[in-house]
Formats: C-alpha cells, sequence, structure tokens
C-alpha cells in the first residue's frame, strides 16, 4: 500500500540553528513529493514539491528539500529557522497523474527562542 | 489568486442532526477534496471529486456523503452526526498529480 511516514511528531530546534525534518515514502514508481505547512489554526500551504529533475528542490522562506529514490526519502531543510518557522509540516506524495495524494502524520516544529 | 473558502467556519451540531459543509474554489479545478484532522492521525480523506457531478470514497467515508453539484461547489454532508466526527474538516482542490489548496478549516463538535 501507498504511504508516506515522518517518524518524528515533535521536533524543537533553537533560533538560528539548521533544520532537518524527515519524510519517507512507499509507494511504486516514483510519485510526486510535496511538503505543506500548517500555521495555527490555519489550512496547509504548499512549501515546495517534486516532479523529477534536479532531487534537491527550492521552496518559499529559505526551505528545500532532497529526493533520494535509494532511500525513498525526501526530507525537508533549513539552514536557519525563525521563531515564525514553528507550525505542523506534512509531507505527502501521489502517484502520476492520480488523484489521491497520500499525507504523513505530520511533525510539529517548535523554535525556542 | 487561487482561492478555497468553507463555511461555516465553526459549527455546533447536535448528536442525531443534519450538517452540511461546503466548500468553494475559484481555481477552476476538477478535483476537490473533504478531509478530516485529528490529532495522532494527520489528515485523512473522507470523499473526493475529479469534476461536477462526481464524488468518489476516499478512505473513512462511512457516515459522510458528499455533493458536487458544480465545478466551484463541493459539499460534505452528515446526516446524522454523532460525537465521533467531531474534528478539523479541511476542503482542497487541485488537479490530477499537482499540489493541492486547502481552505481554511471548518471546527465541528457534535454534542
Amino acid at each position: 500500500a501507498q504511504s508516506v511516514t515522518q517518524p518524528d511528531a515533535r521536533v524543537t530546534v533553537s533560533e538560528g540553528a539548521s533544520l532537518q525534518l524527515r519524510c519517507k515514502y512507499s509507494y511504486s514508481g516514483t510519485p510526486y513529493l510535496f511538503w505543506y505547512v500548517q500555521y495555527q489554526r490555519q489550512g496547509l500551504q504548499l512549501l515546495l514539491k517534486y516532479y523529477s529533475g534536479d532531487p534537491v528542490v527550492q521552496g518559499v522562506n529559505g526551505f528545500e528539500a532532497e529526493f533520494s529514490k535509494s532511500d525513498s526519502s525526501f526530507h525537508l531543510r533549513k539552514a536557519s529557522v525563525h521563531w515564525s518557522d514553528s507550525a505542523v509540516y506534512f509531507c505527502a506524495a501521489s502517484s502520476t497523474g492520480g488523484y489521491k495524494v497520500v499525507f504523513g502524520s505530520g511533525t510539529r516544529l517548535l523554535v525556542s527562542p | 489568486e487561487a482561492a478555497v473558502t468553507q463555511s461555516p467556519r465553526n459549527k455546533v451540531a447536535v448528536t442525531g442532526g443534519k450538517v452540511t459543509l461546503s466548500c468553494n474554489q475559484t481555481n477552476n479545478h476538477n478535483n476537490m477534496y473533504w478531509y478530516r484532522q485529528d490529532t495522532g492521525h494527520g489528515l485523512r480523506l473522507i470523499h473526493y471529486s475529479y469534476g461536477a457531478g462526481s464524488t468518489e470514497k476516499g478512505d473513512i467515508p462511512d457516515g459522510y456523503k458528499a455533493s458536487r453539484p458544480s465545478q466551484e461547489n463541493f459539499s460534505l454532508i452528515l446526516e446524522l452526526a454523532t460525537p465521533s466526527q467531531t474534528s478539523v474538516y479541511f476542503c482542497a482542490s487541485g488537479d490530477a498529480g499537482n499540489e493541492q489548496y486547502f481552505g481554511p478549516g471548518t471546527r465541528l463538535t457534535v454534542l
């Protein structure tokens, strides 16, 4: 079955530190991959997406993610986090041309001062 | 800019009552989705639609119906609401394989 796993339910980092949020997927073939962010009491917003090509994709607000086919991963990174990055981050995947998107369970990021 | 709106934003219902959640999109996307979000479960797909007049069951359709009368509108209907349906509901639109655009959510409490 297709699935997306985010192994870390909560991550706490200090402001200015680097960040990596982990995501593993299980899909036949190479899926389309996404990272979304959800701020308090809001809907999800797209951070970045990967369809094909360069495995490192850039997103908004300094976020980037790296696709690894061998590791079935799509980890999210940021070089220096800000307190405003505190939110819940969701990794998601869909099959090429598919209607359904499978979401991970989310990682709550807390940036401490 | 793409926009998905939901109404109501907050709803308190009684057990056994009927609840209708509405969603409107101005993105001209073919696909629309209804999810619920609960702590520990992330987003779970209830129903989706790939065009006006179509509805498809998602992963957790029991107790819910959906209606897609037009390209822009997609409703989620709880005919007999139960406390277990207390949750935050999100509507989204998107084209096949592409990113989804989410509404702000509806917080439903069933007493």
